[in-house]
């Protein structure tokens, strides 16, 4: 089976310049989360969705963050304009509504490197 | 200015040995816990979770217990092979929908 799908794996850009991260989650599952992780902060939720609708966002830095899923077979996470102090692994993770709240799975990850 | 990055504490254990992964959590009110292991280069992976009316789950070599009391909980790994060497997180669900986590330890295991 397919697990959660993200794109780009790896992406390096300048700053000011906008990225855009995608994610497919499994199919059949209800919710959806975006975290980042840094070493400083460790792993943090910036927003979560489910059945498509936006239900908190309060993790999301700044306006220069913005998440969207128009389906329930994709979201997209966008950084306008990114800034160095953004470079982080970004993770989706998607999770089936019958299982346990903790039981999300994961992408392997965006890595963004902000020049 | 330079950003110093975390330095992970570290557990290293010879293959075959039990190992024990603790974490403190802050948050009395927590109702529900989990581990995640994360291997280089990937996402974290759904170990084992408990709830706060548990103080012992069991999986499949795997054992998490739970004290309240102290507000610790720590994940034991059976016979702990080359393929357990990542990253664990212990995460912790406060009020509402949202898990905080751990900053990790790394595994090695030693062959």
């Amino acid at each position: 089976d397919a697990g959660v799908i993200q794109s780009p794996r790896h992406e390096v850009t300048e700053m000011g310049q906008e990225v855009t991260l995608r994610c497919k989650p499994i199919s059949g599952h209800d919710y959806l989360f975006w975290y980042r992780q840094t070493m400083m902060r460790g792993l943090e939720l910036l927003i979560y969705f489910n059945n498509n609708v936006p239900i908190d966002d309060s993790g999301m830095p700044e306006d220069r963050f913005s998440a969207k899923m128009p389906n329930a077979s994709f979201s997209t996470l966008k950084i306008q304009p990114s800034e160095p102090r953004d470079s982080a692994v970004y993770f989706c993770a998607s999770k089936h509504r019958d299982r346990s709240f903790g039981e999300l799975f994961f992408g392997e990850g965006s890595r963004l490197t902000v020049l | 200015g330079e950003s110093v990055g975390l330095h992970l504490p570290t557990l290293s254990v010879q293959e075959g040995d039990n190992s024990i992964i603790n974490c403190a959590y802050s948050n009395s009110a927590s109702d529900y816990f989990i581990w995640y292991k994360q291997e280089s280069g990937k996402g974290p992976q759904f170990i084992i979770d408990i709830r706060s009316n548990m103080d012992k789950r069991q999986g499949q070599r795997v054992t998490v217990l739970l004290n309240k009391t102290v507000k610790h909980l720590s994940l034991q790994i059976a016979a702990t092979q080359p393929g357990d060497s990542a990253v664990y997180f212990c995460a912790e669900k406060g009020g509402g929908n949202k898990l905080t986590f751990g900053t990790g330890t790394q595994l090695k295991v030693e062959l």
